[in-house]
Parts: structure tokens; C-alpha cells; sequence
């Protein structure tokens, strides 16, 4: 099975930068996914990793480490309309079909003027 | 792509009622997945299908929640009998397979479910 930890809030000022952790335990991995969620919205996709480092997107930036059993998601020049629940989340072995995601209980940030 | 749609978005029955949700996931996706998303648990897999076929319903809480995919553009969840406890939002999700590069996802905007 899958265990993953993530902070369970957070608040950031505008402008600033933040750092949402995740750890995860697992009998198998195959990626680690980090998705954003609106208060009353579906969860939408924001960074992917499977292998070790660092992968950046314009404001974000998401790194792994598989060794530590670790990642992080990093968000630069916060803005009002980053307030949301980020929800981190490993995927299975992919053998035999499998695709399953293990969702941790989500990280909830607030951005403050 | 109108991406994953869900129906109804909104859903309020009585206790013991039969409830049916509807999903249609993105064209080409050949994997479907149904979660529940509560408050004190998170975001749970139900089940998921590939190609139509279910490959893992261990989170089904229980008998009375069924989920069917009669093709590949169509699934149903089944609560029946509802009960109180099972009110939170349902949501449907597809993907393409985990083999492609960056295999992402989708979500669709939910069913709120309030059994009563």
C-alpha cells in the first residue's frame, strides 16, 4: 500500500515563495503527480515527476527524490489566486495494467495580501 | 475536447434511495477511475476500468456501491441502498495508459451528493 504526508495548511504572502512538502511510503512507484484544487472545483494537473530532480513550469517547479522518499513542490511569485489545496499523489507499478494513484489528504495554502 | 463530464452536478435523495452518477470520459482515454473526495478522508480511488474492463475495485466500500462500463464511452456508479454516509463528492477521471509519457488525469467537475 501507499502512505503519503503532506502538510495539512500552509500561508504565504503575496509575491513570496513557498515550499509544500510530501513525503510517501510505498510498496511500489511508478511517478509522482501534484495536482491543484479549488474550494468547490475538480483537481487539475500541475507537475509530474518520475525520475530524480527538478522539473520547472513557469511559476512552478516540482522535485523528487525517490531515494528519500521524498518531493516538494515549489511555487515562486505566490498570487491571490494560488489559494487552494494541493494534493500530492503516487502512482503504482504499471504492470499488468495497473494506473492507480494514491492521493495524499491535500495541503492547504493560503496566500495573504 | 469537452473533456470529462459528469452528471448530474448536483444530487439530493432520501436514505434508502437508489443513486445512479453518469461519467463520460475524454474520447481515446482507455482508462476510467471513480473517486470520493470527503472531508475527514481525501480523495479515495473507488475503482478504475481499462478498456472497459474493471482492474481494481478494492476500494468500493461495500456491496452496496457497484460500477459498470459498458463501453468506452459511458460508466455508471451504483449506490443502492444510499445512505447518509455517503454523501460527498464523486468525481470521474480518465487517462490514457501509464506506458505513454507523462500519462496525466483528467478530472471532471464532480457530483455532490447529499443523502438525507
Amino acid at each position: 500500500g501507499q502512505n503519503i504526508d503532506q502538510p495539512t495548511e500552509m500561508t504565504a504572502t503575496e509575491g513570496a515563495i513557498v515550499q509544500i512538502n510530501c513525503t510517501y511510503q510505498t510498496s511500489g512507484f511508478n511517478g509522482l503527480f501534484w495536482y491543484q484544487q479549488h474550494a468547490g472545483e475538480a483537481p487539475t494537473f500541475l507537475s509530474y515527476n518520475v525520475l530524480d530532480g527538478l522539473e520547472e513550469k513557469g511559476r512552478f517547479s516540482s522535485f523528487l527524490s525517490r531515494s528519500k522518499g521524498y518531493s516538494y513542490l515549489l511555487l515562486k511569485e505566490l498570487q491571490m489566486k494560488d489559494s487552494a489545496s494541493y494534493l500530492c499523489a503516487v502512482r503504482d507499478q504499471i504492470t499488468g495494467g495497473g494506473n492507480k494513484l494514491t492521493f495524499g489528504t491535500g495541503t492547504q495554502l493560503k496566500v495573504e495580501l | 475536447d469537452a473533456g470529462v463530464i459528469q452528471s448530474p452536478r448536483h444530487e439530493v435523495t432520501e436514505m434508502g434511495q437508489e443513486v445512479t452518477l453518469r461519467c463520460k470520459p475524454i474520447s481515446g482515454h482507455d482508462y476510467l477511475f471513480w473517486y470520493r473526495q470527503t472531508m475527514m478522508r481525501g480523495l479515495e480511488l473507488l475503482i478504475y476500468f481499462n478498456n472497459n474492463v474493471p482492474i481494481d475495485d478494492s476500494g468500493m466500500p461495500e456491496d452496496r456501491f457497484s460500477a459498470k462500463m459498458p463501453n468506452a464511452s459511458f460508466s455508471t456508479l451504483k449506490i443502492q441502498p444510499s445512505e447518509p454516509r455517503d454523501s460527498a463528492v464523486y468525481f470521474c477521471a480518465s487517462s490514457l495508459s501509464p506506458l505513454l509519457a507523462k500519462n496525466i488525469q483528467y478530472f471532471g467537475a464532480g457530483t455532490r451528493l447529499s443523502v438525507l
